[in-house]
């Protein structure tokens, strides 16, 4: 089946530590994307990449980081700088940028304490 | 910039009841616009889309016109069910001269539907 996988479900971790979020795609897409989302306030882009060892920031790049250094993935690092990592991070890609719809991961909830 | 704008909840109805979830948009030129599902604790799934004036998406019983002269694209479904309660999010995406920019979202609106 294709699809794309998030892991873990759930991650903890302590304040001060960078914690990194995987996502992987078997869709054969080009274009992946990460959101946040905190309750009420919907999704937020952070960053997105329309090909492999290329990205763009998104609305709320400030504390992350990304890479692309293959088609199927597309892993997310949560640094220490970003003051409010706790959330519900979603991952997604489409085929192409623009237009096309998006497919999403079933997600991976941090907690920061 | 883009926005979208959705009538927050939540949004409470009884089994068989109609629905309306309403969605406005703005944008600077002529994006395409979707509705997504989220249920409890997951990702969001795509229920439907349309991509120009006038067309209509429509899957599982729920469609929504893209209406440009009131920048609207409503979601309707004729008789609800317990199961369509969820988090449903209208959202938009536009295709700038630098390529995909991302969906940009509305906040959400909480369906509860009651038996």
């Amino acid at each position: 089946d294709g699809g794309i996988t998030q892991s873990p479900k759930y991650l903890f971790r302590k304040e001060g530590q960078n914690v990194t979020l995987s996502c992987e795609q078997n869709l054969n897409h080009d274009a992946m994307y990460w959101y946040r989302q905190d309750p009420g306030q919907g999704l937020r882009l952070i960053y997105y990449s329309q090909i492999v060892n290329d990205f763009q920031k998104g609305d709320i790049a400030e504390g992350y980081s990304v890479s692309r250094e293959k088609k199927e993935s597309f892993p997310l690092t949560v640094t220490s700088a970003q003051k409010n990592p706790t959330a519900f991070y979603l991952c997604a890609s489409s085929r192409t940028g623009g237009f096309d719809e998006q497919y999403f991961g079933p997600g991976t909830r941090l907690t920061v304490t | 910039g883009n926005s979208v704008t959705q009538m927050e909840g939540p949004v409470t109805l009884s089994e068989e009841a109609f629905l309306t979830i309403n969605c406005t948009y703005t944008a600077t030129g002529y994006p395409s616009l979707f509705w997504y599902v989220q249920y409890p604790g997951e990702g969001l799934q795509l229920l439907l889309k349309a991509t120009k004036a006038d067309d209509k998406g429509s899957n599982k019983g729920f469609e929504a016109t893209y209406r440009k002269e009131t920048t609207s694209f409503h979601l309707e479904k004729g008789s609800v069910q317990v199961s369509d309660s969820a988090v449903y999010f209208c959202a938009l995406s536009e295709y700038s001269g630098g390529g995909a920019d991302g969906l940009t979202f509305g906040k959400g609106t909480h369906l509860i539907i009651q038996p």
